[in-house]
């Protein structure tokens, strides 16, 4: 079983729709959570980035962290076609080698 | 701020060959790394270096060396490359080890 599981999609929805994107985890010390967004033959560029349990909200863009069901998510509101990328979840003890990155899903929002 | 830069961004090797790639930070950043990225595999570490001087193996270290040159840079070196290891190779710094990490545009290697 792998540290991080990501569904890997692909994910279309039209333009405006709200978007949910998921990762599990099995390791309890992970305790930073990130997500990144990767447009194509791009690097991948830091979106959110949380402490531990709890909310965070940036514009359409909100993350949430569940450390008791080890589950983290991230959702968009109002989708745009700029938006089409693929999404990485990662996450980390705090040590400079155990940062783990989930395979990442490909999402296409079609206007 | 360039960020993170990386070079060179393609490149095309027979098997047995060597080469190295580059990367540079502006960011001051303390802590540098080296990830691949191949398909349905997400971002592997391959090397780090919490510190200017220092350089640990990560993940999937087998086949590839690493240089801390200064706070700036950091080389990834492929002594006899080999078809396995064709994948796009990601540098990312962090400025301690548990934030985020900021990465450049990758270099696309191919090996034949």
């Amino acid at each position: 079983q792998k540290e991080v599981e990501q569904d890997p999609g692909p994910l279309s929805v039209p333009e405006g729709a709200i978007v949910s994107l998921n990762c599990t985890y099995s390791n309890s010390a992970f305790q930073y959570f990130m997500w990144y967004r990767q447009y194509s033959r791009k690097g991948p560029e830091l979106l959110m980035y949380t402490y531990s349990s709890g909310n965070k909200e940036d514009g359409r863009f909100t993350a949430q962290v569940d450390k008791s069901s080890k589950y983290i998510s991230l959702f968009i509101r109002d989708s745009q076609p700029s938006d089409s990328a693929t999404y990485l979840c990662a996450m980390s003890a705090g040590n400079n080698n155990d940062m783990r990155f989930g395979a990442g899903t490909r999402l296409t929002v079609k206007p | 701020n360039a960020g993170v830069t990386q070079t060179p961004k393609f490149q095309v090797l027979k098997t047995g060959q060597s080469m190295t790639l580059q990367c540079a930070q502006d960011m001051n950043h303390n802590s540098m790394y080296w990830y691949r990225q191949d398909p349905g595999m997400g971002l592997r570490l391959i090397y780090y270096s919490a510190s200017e001087g220092t350089t640990d193996k990560g993940e999937v270290p087998n086949g590839y060396n690493v240089s801390r040159l200064n706070k700036r840079e950091f080389s990834l070196r492929l002594e006899s490359a080999a078809p396995s290891q064709t994948s796009v190779y990601f540098c990312a710094s962090s400025e301690f080890p548990g934030s985020s990490r900021y990465f450049g545009p990758g270099t696309r290697l191919t090996v034949t």
